[in-house]
């Protein structure tokens, strides 16, 4: 069975950090690019980051480029999101979600874990 | 930024009906354009990639269709269960974008 779990959302001040990381399980993980795609309290769906089946391909939204870091350990089956300098308007609902093309991707999320919710404030 | 519009924002249906919600990109994002569909406290489902490729397991009754700038989804044979937000989103360009969602609700 295919699996996508989130852990590590929290209340956070703003400008701390968070780590949120995403283990998966049921498919062959370095198989497929991954993406993060938040969604703050009543609003539409937004993209943040995505990452190659390999890790050497990454993409930002400009909103978080330079504060967050996408990372993958194929070894462990382990996405991982490093926000730095959290805003505010971080708030969201934090999912994981993997391509569904295997080797390269095609930008889309068809398996997606629960999500994890970030809190950011004073 | 690639900015996604869908029309119409809600729509109201009934069972049985045929519904078409349609998605434009303000600039050309080929055919890499994906629908989802978003219930109240769930992740959202992928049910089309590619404008017009189903995702295995979701019923025929979705259809998707379109490239270049104008995309449309089309849910025919109304089921309840249908009622939902709906997203679209462009993978052509980074950084990838979603419209705003279009709620739908079975009368």
């Amino acid at each position: 069975e295919v699996q996508v779990v989130e852990s590590g959302g929290g209340l956070v001040q703003p400008g701390g950090s968070l780590r949120l990381s995403c283990e998966v399980s049921g498919f062959t993980f370095s198989d497929f690019a991954m993406n993060w795609v938040r969604q703050a309290p009543g609003k539409g769906l937004k993209w943040v980051s995505l990452i190659s089946g390999s890790g050497r391909s990454i993409y930002y939204a400009d909103s978080v480029k330079g504060r967050f870091t996408i990372s993958r350990d194929n070894s462990k089956n382990t996405l991982y999101l490093q926000m730095n300098s959290l805003r505010v308007e971080d708030t969201a609902v934090y999912y994981c979600a993997k391509d569904p093309h295997v080797g390269s991707w095609v930008g889309a999320s068809d398996i997606w874990g629960q999500g994890t919710l970030v809190t950011v404030s004073s | 930024d690639v900015q996604m519009t869908q029309s119409p924002s809600s729509v109201f249906a009934s069972v049985g009906d045929t519904v078409t919600i349609t998605c434009r990109a303000s600039q050309g994002v080929r055919n890499y354009l994906a629908w989802y569909q978003e219930k109240p406290g769930k992740a959202p489902k992928l049910l089309i990639y590619s404008a017009s490729s189903l995702l295995s397991g979701v019923p025929s009754r979705f259809s998707g269709s379109g490239s270049g700038t104008d995309f449309t989804l089309t849910i025919s044979n109304l089921q309840p269960e249908d009622s939902a937000t709906y997203y679209c989103q462009q993978a052509n360009t980074f950084p990838y974008t979603f419209g705003q969602g279009t709620n739908l609700e079975i009368k």
